[in-house]
């Protein structure tokens, strides 16, 4: 099993729509990343969550800590939304444990 | 600002030629990371590095080598015992200290062989 779990894997949706993407992890964490990498391939660091909630323009993301889960929330979606989004859980220190990444595309 | 920073972006290479691909950081962190990813995949473990002049192998180290002279620097090079090395290459650091320490992104580097 991994040790950290996107879904979904691939999302596919209309502009204005709110999107969901969850992220489930099993080791015991104190920071959550949520990254977002551009078809270019480049990445950008979005957010890093230790507890509750953080917003920046539409996007949205929350942690709960003692259920190992978390979700980026996308608000009234854009075609330029469409990139691939990874939760990376730094874990000791020797490991940053990646999610496999969410794939999506907002569809004009 | 503090950060971390990959070089270059996009990187060419001819087959049978060794490529370094270069990471600083300044934000004064203990350990940093090299990963891998290839398209539709995750990212894999390809070197990290807890302290200046240690380093360990990850899960793909084969064909890579790294060096860890000073704090802020953890070079990765690719070299021509790399059998598929075009891929996405990505530096991260952290603190390192503790459990959940807040860790920082390169850029990430896109190496095509030619």
């Amino acid at each position: 099993k991994n040790e950290v779990e996107q879904s979904p894997q691939n999302l596919t949706a209309q502009e204005g729509e709110f999107i969901t993407i969850n992220c489930s992890y099993s080791v015991g964490i104190s920071a959550l990343h949520w990254l977002q990498q551009h078809p270019g391939g480049g990445i950008v660091s979005l957010f890093m969550l230790s507890s509750g909630k953080k917003k920046h323009g539409r996007l949205i993301a929350t942690i709960n800590i003692q259920e190992k889960h978390s979700s980026l929330h996308i608000t009234a979606s854009h075609p330029r939304d469409s990139a691939v989004y990874i939760c990376a859980v730094p874990y000791r220190d020797d490991k940053i444990i990646f999610g496999k990444g969410t794939r999506l595309h907002i569809l004009p | 600002d503090g950060g971390i920073t990959q070089s270059p972006k996009y990187l060419f290479r001819k087959e049978g030629q060794n490529v370094t691909l270069s990471c600083e950081q300044n934000l004064n962190h203990d350990a940093m990371y090299w990963y891998r990813q290839d398209p539709g995949q995750g990212l894999r473990l390809i070197y990290y590095s807890q302290i200046v002049n240690d380093f360990q192998k990850g899960d793909i180290a084969e064909g890579y080598s790294v060096s860890r002279e000073k704090k802020e620097s953890f070079p990765l090079t690719v070299t021509s015992a790399q059998k598929n090395p075009t891929a996405f290459y990505l530096c991260a650091s952290s603190a390192g200290a503790s459990l959940g320490t807040e860790a920082f992104f390169g850029q990430g580097t896109r190496l095509t062989v030619v």
